[in-house]
């Protein structure tokens, strides 16, 4: 079956240092990949998404580039600040199925 | 203002007793989704629901019942409470719930401790 793979549970960094965090998915065809980010007493709310090959996602300084060859959709920041502390799950939309599959997340802190 | 509303945001009851939990959104969504959120599975799809009807059901347990009242809202009864079902249930909405990849908006959630 479809699935999303997030391999860090948790990624500890300083202000101003470089983010990736990872993912992968397993779906046939072309499906929709999102990056949703859950601040603490919150929900989830989408940061962005991306449909085809090669297709990059951005907002608020993060992006993601649709990789159908090696099945990634890797979130990455130049810089972080404190306020990027968050929680951040990785989703795909299969092709023929409008149900989100969901990543187990990743938990990012960022050390004043 | 927030544009879907859950209540309340916590909740305690006693192991047996019945809850429901209150979702109204105001984005003028057709489609309704619940959400469970705890330590064992993050994000947990529930139910869905289009235009008032359910599309989808992956709750094993019927101790759970949806109930749309109105096309803007969709409550959640649990019935028979056990402490397992303490968690964080998020309501949500979409434009549609059709084939495609519709965006999804949540509510800040109801976090419900069963004693």
């Amino acid at each position: 079956g479809d699935s999303v793979t997030q391999t860090e549970g948790q990624v500890a960094l300083s202000e101003e240092d470089f983010l990736t965090i990872h993912c992968n998915y397993s779906a046939s065809g072309y499906p929709t990949l999102f990056w949703y980010v859950q601040y603490p007493g919150e929900g989830p709310q989408l940061l962005f998404r991306a449909s085809r090959d090669k297709e990059k996602g951005s907002s608020r300084g993060f992006e993601a580039t649709y990789d159908k060859g090696t099945t990634s959709f890797h979130l990455r920041k130049a810089s972080v600040q404190e306020s990027d502390s968050a929680v951040y799950y990785c989703a795909l939309s299969p092709d023929s199925n409008y149900q989100l599959i969901w990543g187990s997340g990743t938990k990012l802190i960022i050390k004043p | 203002d927030p544009k879907i509303i859950q209540k309340p945001k916590y909740l305690v009851a006693v192991t047996g007793s019945e809850k429901i939990l209150i979702c109204e959104q105001y984005l003028g969504h057709n489609a309704m989704y619940w959400y469970r959120q705890s330590a064992k599975k993050p994000l947990e799809f529930m139910f869905s629901y289009s235009y008032q009807k359910l599309m989808d059901n992956q709750t094993a347990s019927s101790r759970f019942q949806p109930q749309s009242s109105k096309k803007n809202h969709l409550d959640l009864q649990i019935t028979a409470l056990k402490p397992d079902d303490s968690a964080t249930y998020f309501c949500a909405s979409s434009q549609d719930s059709g084939a495609g990849a519709e965006t999804l908006y949540f509510g800040s959630g109801t976090r419900l401790t069963v004693l």
